[in-house]
């Protein structure tokens, strides 16, 4: 059971670049999220999906874009890339019914730095 | 908007030392509150997951209180070694997303 995967671990971008962060879970959770994490701060939500075909903004989501076509995988795409978006991302999912006591498993994140 | 609160921000202590995390949360209307450990550089591990109707939830020399009227967590951690030494963070877990504070750097000095 390998969790939450995310590829790549590292990536440099030049600024205008695109790219997609890759995460797929095998778990078979409905919920996953993508999270940024700045240098000495918390995880802001940048989007989420509840299921297959089902995307929604979080916190931060100017200049990112998801889609869901498939329970596992959970795609994150930068379409012009920004130093702003220089960042730690971080994939999640969580077990399927809304509002059930379950937790969060993490993936080891994906560290992206736009020059 | 929930908004998640930790204090303190850092947090140096000897090695043996019983010690306190604190963090607080807005909106008390939520499902569950992780406390997750995150090391220099890497992912979240989960620690421990307290459910709205729990009070407590301990694992070894890890113990999480819930006070979800008052919008509360403590996180104890005991006989603290220098293992430990990571930022620890804590999300709550509202209707459809985690919501996270900014974490409490903690070293454990030998």
């Amino acid at each position: 059971n390998a969790g939450v995967t995310q590829t790549p671990k590292f990536r440099i971008l030049k600024i205008g670049q695109s790219m997609t962060l890759q995460c797929t879970q095998d778990m078979n959770h409905n919920y996953m999220y993508w999270y940024r994490q700045d240098p000495g701060m918390g995880l802001k939500l940048i989007y989420y999906s509840v299921g297959a075909g089902i995307t929604d903004k979080g916190e931060v989501p100017n200049g990112y874009n998801v889609s869901r076509s498939t329970t596992e995988d959970f795609p994150l795409r930068l379409e012009l890339a920004a130093p702003s978006q220089t960042s730690v991302y971080f994939c999640a999912s969580s077990y399927p019914q809304q509002g059930e006591n379950y937790g969060y498993t993490f993936g080891s994140g994906t560290r992206l730095t736009v020059v | 908007k929930q908004e998640v609160t930790q204090i303190p921000a850092a947090l140096s202590v000897p090695e043996g030392e019983n010690l306190v995390l604190n963090c607080s949360f807005t909106d008390s209307a939520i499902y569950n509150l992780q406390w997750f450990r995150q090391d220099p550089g890497k992912g979240l591990t989960s620690l421990l997951l307290i459910q709205s109707s729990q009070r407590e939830q301990t694992s070894g020399r890890l113990n999480a209180s819930l006070d979800k009227s008052s919008g509360r967590s403590t996180l104890y951690i005991a006989a603290s070694q220098p293992g430990d030494s990571a930022t620890y963070l804590c999300a709550v877990k509202s209707v459809s997303r985690l919501t996270f504070g900014e974490g409490t750097q903690l070293t454990v000095n030998p």
